[in-house]
């Protein structure tokens, strides 16, 4: 059974530190992984998506990697600014086409 | 921008009472998704439907709760009766197909009193 795991689940950063989220998963056989953020009780806002052969993707001062032989995935966030701060969430497709979310990394960005 | 609406946005209902929601994907797409958060936990996913047709709904608790989506467009999820551990974000999301980028909604919050 697929398992996703993000740590830490908290964070905290000065403005223009850069930073790394992790996620990891227990199960290679994944078919993408996506990224999102939410802000407190809203949707979520999809921010990259990796598929299964790539290795990374970037947008704007995000950088998404992918090991699928580790079953990890980091996320970048360079120059953080206090509008970064929200929950960051990882979600897997699995071979079987079934979406599992990790618990989510709160990060805070202090001015 | 093409969104995926929901409403109610705020729902609050005694136990025992009946409850629904409402979920208008982006147009076009034909994989739409029923996730439940509970606060300070990911998404879980109840049901997946591709166009009209239920693809996965194993975490849909189908004692009390119904998921339809007649027209393969908008899907209605209800909880029939609601319980107070049903309290909680109840979010739609859609995609391209079932391996696309999924996009959410702004969400349901449901609080049983």
């Amino acid at each position: 059974k697929q398992e996703v795991t993000q740590i830490p689940a908290a964070l905290s950063v000065p403005e223009g530190e850069n930073l790394v989220l992790n996620c990891s998963f227990t199960d290679s056989a994944i078919y993408n992984l996506q990224w999102f953020r939410q802000d407190p009780g809203k949707g979520l806002t999809s921010l990259l998506l990796i598929q299964s052969s790539q290795r990374e993707q970037t947008s704007g001062r995000l950088n998404a990697s992918l090991d699928k032989s580790s079953g990890r995935s980091t996320l970048y966030i360079a120059a953080s600014q206090p509008g970064d701060s929200a929950t960051y969430l990882c979600a897997v497709k699995t071979g079987g086409f079934k979406t599992i979310f990790g618990a989510g990394t709160r990060l805070f960005v202090k001015a | 921008e093409a969104e995926v609406a929901q409403s109610p946005r705020y729902k609050i209902t005694e136990k025992s009472q009946a409850v629904a929601f409402w979920c208008d994907p982006i147009s076009g797409h034909a994989t739409l998704y029923w996730y439940r958060q509970i606060l300070g936990q990911g998404p879980e996913l109840l049901v997946q439907f591709q166009d009209e047709s239920v693809v996965d709904d194993s975490q849909l608790p189908k004692d009390r709760f119904s998921a339809e989506r007649l027209k393969g467009v908008d899907s209605t999820l209800k909880i029939q009766p609601a319980e107070l551990g049903d309290s909680a974000m109840y979010l739609c999301a859609s995609s391209l197909t079932g391996t696309h980028e999924q996009y959410f909604g702004p969400g349901t919050r449901l609080t049983v009193t």
